[in-house]
């Protein structure tokens, strides 16, 4: 398909737990998007790749919370140990370019449930 | 207080109606504008891209950024019953990473 994909789209983890959250951006776009939504929220930044280099994890609640894209296409969020306060719905965006323009396409998400 | 601030409604409208969406915002260095619109469990999909101020439209979509202000908003002309989602605005200072509002919630009834 032409949009971002991510996997899976529900994800139920006991307390915890570890889980691993994949993002397939858009083909050839540079820019690669984490933001975590809670429910009735807007999104929250989580994190932000340009190629395979992060060059923001400001928005990582924890060092709980990690993020990679080894080869500057797919990546992969990381939650250790798992709280009840990590349930959200976690989306991945990618955009075609870096720099200032910030047109970003999101994915539909990870629903993510801690119990 | 946040960044950005966006009325989470409900807005319910009958269909045909004009509805105005609206946000406010607090940092002057916010240089682009996004409207993002959601369905329910989907992700966010992109509307309109500004950036600074003006208007921007597109088919029944305007958008307009009043920058000295620190206001922008969303026009929908001919509502539609399809166009019942939730209405994200979102902006940058340029660093690539967006703010959000937390969203307006929009039910247009036939």
């Amino acid at each position: 398909g032409a949009g971002v994909s991510q996997s899976p789209r529900y994800k139920v983890a006991k307390r915890g737990q570890d889980v691993a959250l994949r993002c397939d951006p858009i083909s050839g776009h540079v820019s690669l998007f984490w933001y975590q939504q809670a429910l009735g929220q807007g999104p929250e930044f989580l994190t932000y790749f340009q190629n395979e280099a992060q060059l923001d994890k400001s928005g990582l609640p924890s060092d709980r919370f990690f993020a990679e894209r080894p080869e500057g296409s797919v990546s992969t969020l990381k939650i250790q140990r798992t709280q009840q306060e990590d349930s959200a719905v976690y989306l991945c965006a990618s955009s075609p370019r870096g720099g200032r323009r910030t047109e970003a396409f999101f994915g539909q998400g990870t629903r993510l449930t801690v119990v | 207080q946040k960044e950005v601030e966006q009325d989470p409604g409900p807005l319910s409208v009958p269909e045909g109606a004009i509805v105005s969406l609206n946000c406010t915002y607090s940092n002057s260095a916010f240089q682009y504008f996004m409207w993002y619109r959601q369905y329910s469990r989907k992700g966010p999909e992109l509307l309109m891209y500004t950036y600074s101020s003006g208007n921007k439209e597109d088919g029944r979509f305007t958008a307009q950024v009043d920058k000295s202000s620190k206001y922008i908003s969303l026009f929908i002309r001919d509502s539609q019953p399809s166009d019942s989602a939730t209405y994200l605005c979102a902006m940058s200072a340029g660093t690539d990473k967006l703010i959000f509002g937390t969203g307006t919630r929009l039910q247009v009834f036939p």
